[in-house]
This record gives structure tokens, sequence and C-alpha cells, in this order.
């Protein structure tokens, strides 16, 4: 059973200030990361897929890192608005030996409120 | 709108009725996945379909569970005799090709079994 972790489960941050969170995943049989952000009421929306270590990807204000040797990615949002409350989502893609992939294995998300 | 789209968007019923959902996949993707998010958990895989071919169902999917993709087109998710624990939000999502492709997702069924 694979295990992705996300944490912090929940976080309350005051609009204008930048904020991280981290996602562990296992370090064997890595094929990508990705990072979703998921409003209520909407579908969950595609951010990053990171595939080589030390990847550094950059959307706006989120950006992501990726370090596969020890399994955990960070997600930054730098001066957060309140349109950045969502819940993240990582999810690990893993590799079989036919290569390629299949179902993705999504952490539990932090919940992200930005406070006006 | 080209996203992926699910229907019904909501769906109430009573405990032992049978009940079906759709996923529309973006047109030219021809991966096509179904996932379960139950409350305080992230989505957890079910099944997937390349083409009109299911290639990988999850130990989640029991047997009152069936998928279909009959032209490589769109998908239906049945669950036959549902029970309560069945309550859950199923998102489909669809993707060019395979592994490291972003999967698009659609907005999800949420299903609430009385």
């Amino acid at each position: 059973i694979l295990n992705v972790e996300q944490s912090p489960q929940s976080l309350h941050v005051q609009e204008g200030d930048s904020t991280n969170f981290t996602c562990s995943f296992p370090s064997s049989n890595f094929y990508a990361l990705h990072w979703y952000r998921w409003e209520t009421a909407k579908s969950p929306e595609a951010l990053f897929v990171m595939t080589l270590n030390g990847d550094e990807k950059k959307k706006g204000r989120i950006s992501a890192t990726l370090n596969t040797k020890e399994g955990y990615s960070y997600l930054y949002i730098k001066g957060s608005q309140p349109e950045d409350s969502a819940t993240y989502l990582c999810a690990f893609d893993l590799v079989y030996s036919g290569g390629g992939a299949d179902g993705l294995t999504f952490g539990k998300g932090t919940h992200l409120i930005i406070q006006p | 709108d080209t996203g992926v789209s699910q229907n019904p968007r909501h769906k109430i019923t009573k405990r032992g009725q049978n009940v079906t959902f759709r996923c529309d996949p973006i047109s030219e993707h021809n991966r096509l996945y179904w996932y379960r998010q139950t409350l305080g958990q992230g989505p957890e895989f079910l099944t997937y379909f390349q083409n009109e071919a299911q290639l990988e169902k999850s130990r989640l999917l029991s047997d009152r569970f069936s998928a279909e993709r009959p032209k490589g087109s769109f998908s239906t998710l049945e669950i036959q005799r549902t029970e309560q624990g069945d309550s859950a939000m199923y998102l489909c999502a669809s993707s060019q090709t395979s592994g490291g492709e972003t999967q698009y997702f659609g907005p999800g069924t949420r299903l609430l079994v009385l």
C-alpha cells in the first residue's frame, strides 16, 4: 500500500502572507508527482506534473519543488489571496515494470483558508 | 466547454437501489479513470480504461460496481444494491496517454445513500 502524506492538514493564512506545505511519497518506483487545487463545487484543477529530481515549476504566484531521492515535494504560494482558498492535493504516479503508470495515489490534502 | 463532464452532479438514493453515473471525457483523450473520495480522504483510484478496454481495477471495486466505456468515448459507472458505505464523491478523469500525463478531472457526482 502506497503512503502519500500531506501536511499540514489545514492552514489559516492572512491575506498577503506567503505559505508552503509538504507532500511526502515513496522514493522508489517514482514516475511523477502531481499537484491539484480543488475548490468547493468545482473540478480539481491540475497545477503541476513533476517528473525529475530537482524540478521546480511555477504558475503565477504558485511554485513547487521536487526531491525524488528523499520523497518530498513542497508547494509555495506567494502573497496569498482569498481566491487561493482551496484544498491542495498531491498525487503519486507509480511506475510499473511495463512502463507508464495507472491510477494516481492521492494524499488527503491540505485545506488552505486565506483570511482577508 | 471542452472539459470533462459528469452527470448527474448529485444523486440521493435508498439503500438497495441501483445507480448509474456518466462521464464524458475530453474528446481526444483515450484514457479514462474513475476515483472515489470519501469524507476526510483524498480521491482513491477505482478503475481505468484505455479506449474501450478496462485495464486495471482496484480492490476497492467490489462486484457490485461495474464500469463500461463501450465505444471508447463516454463511460458509465454502475453501483448495484447500494449500501450506505457507498456514499461518496465519484470523480472521473481523462488523459491523453499513459503515466506522467496530466489527468483532467470532472466536477464529480456526489452520491448519498439513505
